[in-house]
C-alpha cells in the first residue's frame, strides 16, 4: 500500500484505558497526518506532523496525543479512551506541502471502545 | 463550520450512464482541490484533482469541473460502471505556507452504480 502501514488494524478497549495507535511508512516522506473517519462527519484531520518531533494539532484534537521521534512512525495515542473515540482512523503521508497528488492513506485501523 | 460540503450522501445511477458528484467550497483561499475514492475496509485512494487556475481536468473517464466564481466543482464518471461503486471524498487545499496545505474533506458521497 505505497509503503504505508496502520497497526493494529482492529482494536476493542474498555473505557478509560490508553490505547496507542501505530502509522510506519517506508517512503521517507516528511507529512504525516491522522485523521477520523465517522458516519456524517467524513474524513476529519486529529493531528498531523511536518518533521521530527514537528507536530500540530488538527480540526478535532481533542483527546488524542502524538509523537514522532523518527521520520517513518507516526504514534497517536488515546490516553483514556471514551466511547466518542470509537472510529475509523486513517494515517496519511505525503512528500511534501502542498502536494498536488495529495496524500497517500493507509488502510485504516477500526478501533472499538466499549 | 464546515468549508468542504458534499450535500448529497447518496447517488444512485445505472451502468453505461453519467454520475455526477458536487462539491461547494466557502474558502476563497483554497488553491487545490481532489477527489478520493473509498472502498468499504480500504484506506481513501487519490483519484484526479485540479487547480484553481483550471475549470477542467479529464483523465479517461473522469472529469473534474471547477467554477470558481460559484465555489463549486463536479465529479463526472462517463459511463459509469458498477466498480465505480464507492465513497467519493471531495478535498480542499490551501496555497503553500503554515498550515494551509492541509487537505479538508467533505462527508463523502456513496455512489452505487446498479448494473
Amino acid at each position: 500500500d505505497a509503503g504505508i502501514t496502520q497497526s493494529p488494524r482492529h482494536k476493542v478497549t474498555e473505557t478509560g484505558t490508553p490505547v496507542t495507535l501505530r502509522c510506519h511508512q517506508t517512503e521517507n516522506h516528511r507529512y504525516m497526518y491522522w485523521y477520523r473517519q465517522d458516519p456524517g462527519h467524513g474524513l476529519r484531520l486529529i493531528h498531523y506532523s511536518y518533521g521530527v518531533k514537528d507536530t500540530d494539532k488538527g480540526e478535532v484534537s481533542d483527546g488524542y496525543s502524538v509523537s514522532r521521534s523518527k521520520t517513518e512512525d507516526f504514534l497517536l495515542t488515546l490516553e483514556s479512551a471514551t466511547s466518542s473515540q470509537t472510529s475509523v482512523y486513517f494515517c496519511a503521508i505525503s512528500e511534501k506541502a502542498g502536494d498536488n497528488y495529495g496524500y497517500t492513506f493507509g488502510s485504516g485501523t477500526r478501533l472499538t471502545v466499549v | 463550520d464546515q468549508q468542504v460540503k458534499q450535500n448529497s450522501p447518496s447517488l444512485s445511477v445505472q451502468e453505461g450512464r453519467i454520475s455526477i458528484l458536487n462539491c461547494d467550497y466557502t474558502n476563497s483561499m483554497f488553491d487545490y482541490f481532489l477527489w478520493y475514492k473509498k472502498y468499504p475496509a480500504e484506506g481513501p485512494t487519490f483519484l484526479i484533482s485540479i487547480s484553481s487556475i483550471k475549470d477542467k481536468n479529464e483523465d479517461g473517464r473522469f472529469t473534474v469541473f471547477l467554477n470558481k466564481s460559484a465555489k463549486h466543482l463536479s465529479l463526472h464518471i462517463v459511463p459509469s460502471q458498477p466498480g465505480d461503486s464507492a465513497v467519493y471524498f471531495c478535498a480542499a487545499q490551501g496555497r503553500g505556507g503554515g498550515s494551509n496545505y492541509k487537505l479538508t474533506f467533505g462527508k463523502g458521497t456513496l455512489l452505487t452504480v446498479n448494473p
